[in-house]
């Protein structure tokens, strides 16, 4: 079945410590999304890449860090410079086009020890 | 500049009832609009997109929308909910690159 993999599906963070989500797909789509969900504000949008090597900042990009050197991966990196990284972590990806629908993993979820 | 509302941060209807998640959305331009569903600790699921085609669009699961330009609204329906129903639920505005999402609607079955 084609879909988007996200791991690990709980992760812990150290103060002063880097960590990454993994994302993963295998739909074939050129475009992929970072989103951060906190309870009550719906989907922020903090990095999305169109094409491989290449992708741009979102609302809440600050403290964050991507890259995208395969079409089917785009690991997001939360470094020690995000404050509160207490959250809920989607990926998602699209064909492209203004009209299509995004598929989402099943998100990461990330707590501070 | 795009935004969404989901006027409902939380909706209870018993099983059997009818569902109505409201949506309203501000958009320069002719926008695309979704619906999407979210259990607990998982990823969203595309109910139904709306594209500038019919206005009423139908989703999986027994989910409708109409779009309104007159009102610039958004709403999801379902003439008979189930417990399964029991979700957040998102409303989407995008274009391009530019998605915007509402704070999203938790809907309670009872039974």
């Amino acid at each position: 079945d084609g879909g988007i993999t996200q791991s690990p599906k709980y992760l812990f963070r150290k103060e002063g410590q880097n960590v990454t989500l993994s994302c993963e797909q295998n739909l074939n789509h050129d475009a992929m999304y970072w989103y951060r969900q906190d309870p009550g504000q719906g989907l922020r949008l903090i990095y999305y890449s169109q094409i491989v090597n290449d992708f741009q900042k979102g609302d809440i990009a600050e403290g964050y860090s991507v890259s995208r050197e395969k079409k089917e991966s785009f690991p997001l990196t939360v470094t020690s410079a995000q404050k509160n990284p207490t959250a809920f972590y989607l990926c998602a990806s699209s064909i492209g086009g203004r009209d299509q629908p995004q598929h989402f993993g099943d998100g990461t979820r990330l707590s501070i020890l | 500049a795009q935004s969404v509302t989901q006027l409902d941060s939380h909706v209870s209807v018993s099983e059997g009832t009818p569902v109505l998640l409201r949506c309203n959305y501000s958009s320069s331009y002719s926008p695309s609009l979704f619906w999407y569903v979210q259990h607990p600790n998982k990823g969203l699921q595309l109910l139904l997109k709306y594209t500038s085609a019919a206005t009423l669009v139908k989703g999986i699961n027994g989910f409708e929308a109409e779009f309104k330009k007159s009102e610039t609204s958004f709403h999801l329906t379902k003439p008979s909910a189930h417990m399964s129903d029991a979700a957040e639920y998102f409303c989407v505005v995008r274009r391009n690159n530019d998605m915007r999402f509402g704070a999203g609607t938790r809907l309670t079955v009872k039974p």
